[in-house]
């Protein structure tokens, strides 16, 4: 167990409908990261928050947006739903802040959209 | 951008070989270099990892090693057992911030 919980783990639903995954990082970790891993696909950033700030911004998708809320959960939305979203997200949670940069990650979020 | 390759996209072994697994990054700024592991349906998990101002990492049956000059840097699995078989990540990154990741290596180590 990383100590990271992420809800729910799997979701179907269909095209255009918008969906929130939910994150709760480890104890004490600061920075949240969110991940998109579709079928035999590597791990895509998507976005980092730092202790409730944006910190780093990958390719994430004007669609989807994310927010770290002052008891440091995070949140991503994904809206107007294509079947190409249907991936695995992941977060992940560390300590940041120049501290170490290993990486704790959740079991997942697998998204299906029909 | 920032982009890591990773080679071999699969690589099959036979239990009690070694298996080697090699990456080139882009950004020279990294000073951090990790390796993940990810079973079947699991998350990924973190089994090595090695900082800039080292040359080579060793723990136990694992060994990373880092060329900065070349931008390489190579996972090595020495004695493979059936349950090392999965998929592994290189990664780079600077401390505290995001990990840009390769697209992984399927390792099959058959018994």
């Amino acid at each position: 167990d990383s100590g990271v919980t992420q809800t729910p783990k799997h979701l179907i639903t269909a095209t255009g409908q918008r969906v929130t995954l939910r994150c709760s990082p480890r104890s004490g970790d600061l920075s949240v990261y969110w991940y998109q891993q579709s079928l035999d696909q590597g791990l895509q950033f998507l976005i980092q928050y730092y202790n409730g700030e944006e910190r780093a911004k990958g390719n994430i998708l004007e669609r989807f947006s994310a927010q770290q809320f002052p008891d440091l959960h995070s949140e991503l939305n994904l809206s107007s739903l294509e079947l190409g979203d249907s991936a695995l997200y992941f977060c992940a949670s560390s300590i940041g802040g120049g501290n170490t940069g290993e990486l704790f990650f959740g079991e997942g979020s697998r998204l299906t959209v029909l | 951008g920032e982009n890591v390759e990773q080679h071999p996209s699969t690589l099959s072994v036979q239990e009690g070989d070694s298996a080697v697994i090699k990456c080139t990054y882009s950004d020279s700024a990294s000073n951090y270099f990790p390796w993940y592991k990810q079973e079947l349906g699991k998350r990924p998990q973190l089994i090595i990892d090695i900082r800039s101002n080292v040359g080579e990492k060793k723990d136990q049956r694992i060994a990373v090693t880092l060329n900065k000059t070349a931008k390489h840097f190579s996972l090595h699995i020495t004695e493979t057992q059936p349950e090392d078989s999965a998929v592994y990540f290189c990664a780079f990154g600077e401390y505290g911030n995001k990990l840009v990741f390769g697209a992984g290596t399927i390792l099959r180590v058959k018994s």
